[in-house]
């Protein structure tokens, strides 16, 4: 069936350095790959999102890229501040739905 | 904009009882929310996807009988716990879509975290 993977699962990085998470997802209908934080106890709140017919997006420290014939998307947050620190999930969503396959998320820890 | 407010944030309930969680869709019309499921240090599941007007579509191994939804118009959805026992504590979030048009970015409410005793 549908699956995203998404590595690593935990992620720790030193104040102002750059963090990466990458995710592969298996529908090749997937045309939708958002990207979402989730602080404890919260919900999730989307950061950035790409569609497939765009390779790259960024938004100010935050990038996507996505190669489709790979099947693989991920999230690059450079200049990480300890704010970042949160979980990260990955999603992709198969085209003509709502419905959202979600990765199993990165917890990133920022180190001050 | 497109905030979508979940209350109560937390619920403690004894076992045998019901819970109703709102799900408010405060800048915007949705025609579709979804209900999720968390646990602790895991990914999000959905439960069911939400049609105003009409009867939810439930995931395969949730039961619909005891995961009641109801959205009875464009801006609020609710999910009932019936008969709560302890194994249903856990992490529920609804979210929606302010785009009619599929492949949109879906918003999350807050959550509701409940906890059965």
């Amino acid at each position: 069936g549908e699956n995203v993977e998404q590595h690593p699962s935990t992620l720790s990085v030193q104040e102002g350095d750059s963090a990466v998470i990458k995710c592969t997802y298996s529908d090749s209908a997937s045309n939708y790959f958002p990207w979402y934080k989730q602080e404890l106890g919260k919900g999730p709140q989307l950061i950035i999102d790409i569609r497939s017919n765009v390779g790259e997006k960024k938004d100010q420290r935050i990038a996507v890229t996505l190669n489709k014939t790979a099947k693989h998307f991920s999230l690059h947050i450079t200049e990480t501040q300890p704010e970042d620190s949160a979980v990260y999930f990955c999603a992709a969503s198969h085209s003509g739905t709502y419905k959202y396959i979600f990765g199993t998320g990165t917890r990133l820890k920022v180190l001050a | 904009g497109a905030v979508v407010s979940q209350h109560p944030s937390r619920v403690i309930c004894k076992s045998g009882t019901s819970v109703k969680i709102e799900c408010r869709s405060l800048d915007f019309q949705a025609t579709t929310m979804f209900w999720y499921r968390q646990f602790p240090k895991k990914s999000l599941m959905l439960m069911a996807t939400s049609n105003e007007g009409s009867k939810a579509t439930y995931e395969q191994g949730v039961e619909k009988d005891k995961f009641l939804i109801n959205h009875a118009s464009l801006t609020l959805s609710t999910l009932t716990v019936t008969s709560a026992h302890p194994e249903d504590s856990s992490f529920y979030i609804c979210s929606a879509s302010a785009d009619s048009a599929t492949n949109s970015p879906l918003h999350f409410g807050n959550g509701t975290r409940l906890t059965v005793t």
